[in-house]
């Protein structure tokens, strides 16, 4: 199976910030990896898919790179609204995984 | 709009049966591959298997601690994806969603949610 680790686990930033988070597998995925946003109590929402698209109607603050093992992905300008947990999944190969979580809290 | 509901959870005693169903509008639900993804309170996200589509003969993969136990199902004539859970333990114990998979030559990915169903499995 394909193991996803996720850093930073939690993170703090303050509005405007620009904020990083990076997903690595434990073998190459080409770019087969999507990014999911989850506020409390919500579903996941898609975010960003085959690494770098922007899923329609997320804001262009998002964006996603990387292929191989590692993966970021940027929020440019961090909002209020952005306080969510934020997890990685692979597409390459059965069993499908998902990362571990980061938790982004605004300062 | 897409909408994905599911129902079907509840308290159950380990080693009990429940069966979950997802009714789908909003879309054409047997253009696409759905699966199930679960989360236990406090976690991550698990996923738990996916059913593809007819043109794929409804072939099924699932995660190691579903394999055996569970079984997916689809019914397209209903809009309705179904999840059968067998020999339930409380590890088992979560908010389970259903989710629609939208493939492009860009890949997969899960672009639809439900809200969830929660199952608690009691010792």
């Amino acid at each position: 199976d394909i193991q996803l680790t996720q850093s930073p686990s939690f993170l703090s930033a303050s509005v405007g910030d620009r904020v990083t988070i990076t997903c690595r597998a434990s073998q190459g995925i080409s770019s087969y990896l999507a990014w999911y946003q989850q506020k409390p109590g919500k579903a996941p929402k898609l975010l960003i898919y085959a690494a770098s698209t922007l899923q329609s109607g997320v804001p262009s603050r998002f964006s996603g790179s990387g292929s191989g093992t590692e993966f970021t992905l940027t929020i440019s300008s961090l909002q209020p609204e952005d306080s969510a947990t934020y997890y990685c999944q692979q597409v390459n190969s059965y069993p499908l995984t998902f990362g571990p979580g980061t938790k982004v809290d605004i300062k | 709009e897409v909408q994905l509901v599911e129902s079907g959870g509840g308290l159950v005693q380990s080693g009990g049966s429940l069966r979950l169903s997802c009714a789908a509008s909003g879309f054409t639900f047997s253009d696409h591959y759905m699966d199930w993804v679960r989360q236990a309170p406090g976690k991550g996200l698990e996923w738990i298997g996916r059913i593809r589509k007819k043109a794929n003969r409804y072939t099924t993969e699932y995660a190691a601690s579903a394999k055996g136990r569970f079984t997916i199902s689809r019914d397209d004539s209903k809009d309705s994806l179904y999840l059968q859970m067998n020999s339930l333990k409380t590890a088992d114990t979560a908010l389970y969603y259903c989710a629609r998979n939208s493939e492009t030559s860009s890949g997969h990915r899960l672009d639809y949610w439900g809200q969830g169903t929660l199952v608690t499995v009691s010792s």
